[in-house]
């Protein structure tokens, strides 16, 4: 069945660094793929998305690209700030327009000053 | 401000006790959704509904039933609960005409069974 693998965390960095957290996926056909982050004791919310192969997602300064050809959906961000500190969360959608999504399970980053 | 909300965000629960853990969303969104998280399994689909009185099994129903007798309202219950169902629930909401895979959750309820 449909599966989606991140990285495990929980990922340090301090502020201003390079953020890149790891996501692959494997499904049948071409889901839309999406990064959803829960800051602390909050629910999650969609932070962005792909539709199709080689969309680019991007908000908050926050990028990803859906790479069709290795299966990812890796996660960047050129400066991290000490609000980023957050779970992050892959995940695709194998519902069409039920919006069933699978879920990683999830990527802690802290940030620290 | 769109929301979904959760009855309580903290519960405590005996063993063998039912347990109702309401959620309501403000959106008109016809398809609602309750989660499970535990660390390192992320969150997994216990079950799912698309309109009134219609609902599916997701990965986990085992232990769970569900009620949606009103568009906005979606409950799940614990029919008699046990220390393994101790978690943290989410409810989503999406709408239903469009492959968007925005779902809107709530802040959670964390269930502690002892």
């Amino acid at each position: 069945g449909d599966s989606v693998t991140q990285m495990e965390g929980p990922v340090t960095l301090s502020e201003e660094a390079f953020l890149t957290i790891n996501c692959t996926y494997t499904a049948t056909g071409y889901p839309s793929l999406f990064w959803y982050v829960q800051y602390p004791g909050e629910g999650l919310q969609l932070l962005l998305k792909a539709m199709k192969a080689d969309d680019k997602g991007s908000n908050k300064g926050f990028e990803a690209t859906y790479r069709k050809e290795t299966t990812s959906f890796h996660l960047e961000k050129g400066s991290v700030q000490v609000s980023d500190s957050a779970v992050y969360f892959c995940a695709l959608n194998y519902g069409g327009a039920t919006n069933k999504l699978i879920f990683g399970t999830g990527t802690l980053l802290a940030v620290q000053p | 401000d769109v929301k979904v909300t959760q009855s309580s965000r903290y519960l405590v629960k005996r063993t063998g006790e039912k347990v109702f853990l309401e959620c309501v969303q403000d959106m008109d969104h016809e398809n609602m959704f309750w989660y499970r998280q535990d660390p390192g399994l992320g969150l997994r689909l216990i079950y799912f509904s698309y309109d009134v009185k219609m609902k599916e099994k997701g990965d986990i129903p085992e232990g769970y039933s569900v009620s949606r007798e009103k568009k906005e309202r979606f409950s799940l219950i614990l029919e008699s609960a046990s220390t393994n169902q101790t978690s943290m629930y989410l409810c989503a909401s999406s709408r239903r005409d469009r492959d968007t895979g925005e779902l809107f959750f709530g802040e959670g309820s964390r269930l502690t069974v002892l």
